[in-house]
């Protein structure tokens, strides 16, 4: 079964400083993984998504790199602003199981000015 | 950019009641799926729908629940007899194929059993 970690489960940081935020994975037979913003009582907001034979992806200040061998992804935000906090999610579709998506707990990020 | 609409933001049902959690996929979308968030827990996952069939169906999705997709355009979420425990944030998703390019998510439904 696949289980999906997230450390830290909080991180608190001053605006300007860049975030790196890290999900492992048990299971390396991924379909996909994609990392998400959650804002406190609200949805989901896709942020990235890495297929399994992609190495890393890019949109802005946000990169997120897979490593499929040693079951880990990290999520780079540069030059964090406040707006950047958040909780943000890492969740992982494996490939004998596409449609279910595999969460990890988050890791609650807090950008102070 | 396409959302998934889901309805109501906020349902408080008492215990034993059923409710139908409502949602809108994108409408090029072929595979729909529910999934929820205990407060404090992780996202869930719980049922994907795919022509008309349930696809996947967890533990979780036992018999008190059901899916339906009663036209074109809604996808619909039953507990037929709410429990306490069934307190959770909801959310449904679409995706356009077999995930390849991902999944959108709703903005979510927050159920609260009394």
């Amino acid at each position: 079964k696949q289980e999906v970690t997230q450390i830290p489960a909080a991180l608190s940081v001053p605006e300007g400083e860049n975030l790196v935020l890290n999900c492992s994975f048990t299971d390396s037979a991924i379909y996909n993984l994609q990392w998400f913003r959650q804002d406190p009582g609200k949805g989901l907001t896709s942020l990235l998504l890495i297929q399994s034979s992609q190495r890393e992806q890019t949109s802005g200040r946000l990169n997120a790199s897979l490593d499929k061998s040693s079951g880990r992804s990290t999520l780079y935000i540069a030059a964090s602003q406040p707006g950047d906090s958040a909780t943000y999610l890492c969740a992982v579709a494996t490939t004998d199981s596409w449609g279910k998506l595999q969460f990890g707990a988050g890791t609650q990020v807090v950008v102070t000015p | 950019e396409p959302e998934v609409t889901q309805t109501p933001s906020h349902q408080v049902t008492q215990m034993g009641q059923e409710v139908i959690l409502r949602c809108v996929p994108i409408s090029n979308h072929l595979y729909f799926y529910w999934y929820r968030q205990i407060l404090g827990q992780k996202v869930e996952f719980l049922v994907s729908f795919y022509n008309n069939e349930i696809s996947e169906k967890s533990e979780i999705f036992d018999d008190q629940f059901s899916v339906e997709r009663p036209d074109g355009s809604n996808f619909t979420l039953k507990i037929r007899s709410t429990k306490l425990e069934d307190s959770a944030m909801y959310f449904c998703a679409s995706s356009p194929g077999q995930g390849m390019s991902g999944y959108t998510f709703g903005s979510g439904t927050r159920l609260t059993v009394v």
